[in-house]
């Protein structure tokens, strides 16, 4: 079974450029999560939808970062323009139903350096 | 407001020894936590969970304990090898029925051979 796909891995910006991200989550799931992890620290969550609603954005810094899921399936998180404290990894996760308890598989990240 | 704290950054031993790994919650709300491992370049899997009816989740080697009173758990790895080097995160499922994670810092761990 293919786990969660996410590109690009790393990514290097300079100050006030835009840049998007990818995240292909595992077949069948209905639930997809962004995380933001900077050094040091676990992982926030920023956005999670199920399907292609959203079920909590509460973490998700509207002004600048935006994300969509179109058609339930693969998603992108885009942030514009960029701060210096968005260098950051970017998780992707998917699970296969919405209710705790449901495992969380995670993506590889995407590591945004924001210079 | 950390709600989740991982209070050791780093954890050193010897391999066939055993490893222990601590959490501290804040919210007597949560009743599901999670251990999730993280190597280099790679995203969080999945670990050994445990439930706040439950005191003690064992599977093979990871053993977890959790001290409701003392909003407290930990992760024990017994015996240690060098493949779990890797840097464990504590998670709490922190909102209703959402699935919505709350992660710790995390904590590296190394296991010397």
């Amino acid at each position: 079974e293919a786990g969660v796909a996410q590109s690009p891995r790393y990514k290097i910006i300079e100050k006030r450029q835009s840049v998007a991200f990818w995240c292909n989550p595992i077949s069948g799931h209905a639930t997809l999560y962004w995380y933001q992890q900077i050094l040091g620290q676990g992982p926030k969550l920023l956005i999670q939808f199920q399907n292609n609603g959203v079920v909590d954005d509460s973490q998700l810094p509207k002004d600048r970062f935006s994300a969509e899921r179109l058609k339930g399936v693969d998603s992108t998180l885009k942030i514009q323009p960029a701060k210096l404290e968005d260098s950051a990894v970017y998780l992707c996760a998917s699970s296969l139903g919405v209710l705790k308890r449901s495992e969380q598989f995670f993506g590889p990240g995407t590591r945004l350096t924001v210079l | 407001d950390q709600q989740v704290k991982q209070n050791s950054p780093s954890l050193s031993v010897q391999e066939g020894r055993i490893s222990i790994l601590n959490c501290d919650y804040t919210n007597s709300m949560f009743d599901y936590f999670l251990w999730y491992k993280k190597y280099p370049a790679e995203g969080p899997t999945f670990l050994i969970s445990i439930s706040s009816i439950k005191d003690k989740n064992e599977d093979g080697r990871f053993t977890v304990f959790l001290n409701k009173s003392a909003k407290h758990l930990s992760l024990h790895i017994v015996p240690s090898q060098p493949g779990d080097s890797a840097v464990y995160f504590c998670a709490a499922d922190g909102s209703g029925n959402t699935g919505k994670l709350i992660f710790g810092q995390g904590t590296t761990l190394q296991v010397k051979p």
